[in-house]
């Protein structure tokens, strides 16, 4: 079983529409969570940190579901400018050497 | 603005051959990491350092090792290059600073091709 599970997509979405990609990861100690953004022929940049709480930054919300081992990432009104690969992200902390494990990535097109 | 560079964006090297991908960052950053992306695999780590001198293996290290002499450079070395290591190499580097909610930054990958 991969530690990080992503669905790989794609998914094809209007302008204007609303989008929600999931991510599931098998280290229950794992401390840290994020979600990178990667455009076509580039490398991965962050998105946005995932917080216990949840969190939101501008059209995109992050949630965490710790008991389920699961991550989600909203996308609201989306634009020809969000399509990308959309990786999720996952850290043991200090303990595990603080590497970071990656999804393979979910593929977004929006279209006009 | 921190600042991943890595030596080359394409080569192409020869079965058998001993491949050096360089990697240098400017932001003093303790953490340095490799990487390959391959479709439908995702990023996987080869070796990360968390100090000068220092390496541990990742996910994926055979058939590869490290060299990190001066904090700000992370080499990664294939010993005898073979087809199957044809792959987008990535390098990153991270502070130490605040462990859990650290960004790796990235280079811009070296796209390697073995014939």
């Amino acid at each position: 079983r991969k530690e990080v599970e992503q669905d790989p997509g794609p998914f094809n979405v209007p302008e204007g529409a609303t989008v929600a990609f999931n991510c599931t990861y098998s280290n229950s100690a794992s401390q840290s969570f994020f979600w990178y953004r990667q455009d076509c022929r580039k490398e991965p940049k962050l998105l946005m940190s995932v917080y216990s709480s949840g969190n939101e930054d501008g059209r995109f919300t992050a949630q965490l579901n710790r008991a389920s081992q699961y991550i989600s990432l909203l996308i609201r009104d989306s634009k020809l400018s969000d399509s990308a690969t959309y990786l999720c992200v996952v850290s043991g902390g200090m303990e595990y050497g603080n590497k970071l494990v990656f999804g393979a990535g979910t593929i977004l097109r929006v279209k006009s | 603005d921190v600042k991943v560079t890595q030596s080359s964006r394409y080569l192409v090297k020869r079965t058998g051959e001993k491949v050096f991908l360089e990697c240098v960052q400017d932001m003093d950053h303790e953490n340095m990491f490799w990487y390959r992306q391959d479709p439908g695999l995702g990023l996987r780590l080869i070796y990360f350092s968390y100090d000068v001198k220092m390496k541990e293996k990742g996910d994926i290290p055979e058939g590869y090792s490290v060299s990190r002499e001066k904090k700000e450079r992370f080499s990664l070395i294939l010993e005898s290059a073979s087809t199957n290591q044809t792959s987008m190499y990535l390098c990153a580097s991270s502070p130490r600073g605040a462990l859990f909610w650290a960004e790796a930054f990235f280079g811009q990958g070296t796209r390697l091709t073995v014939v």
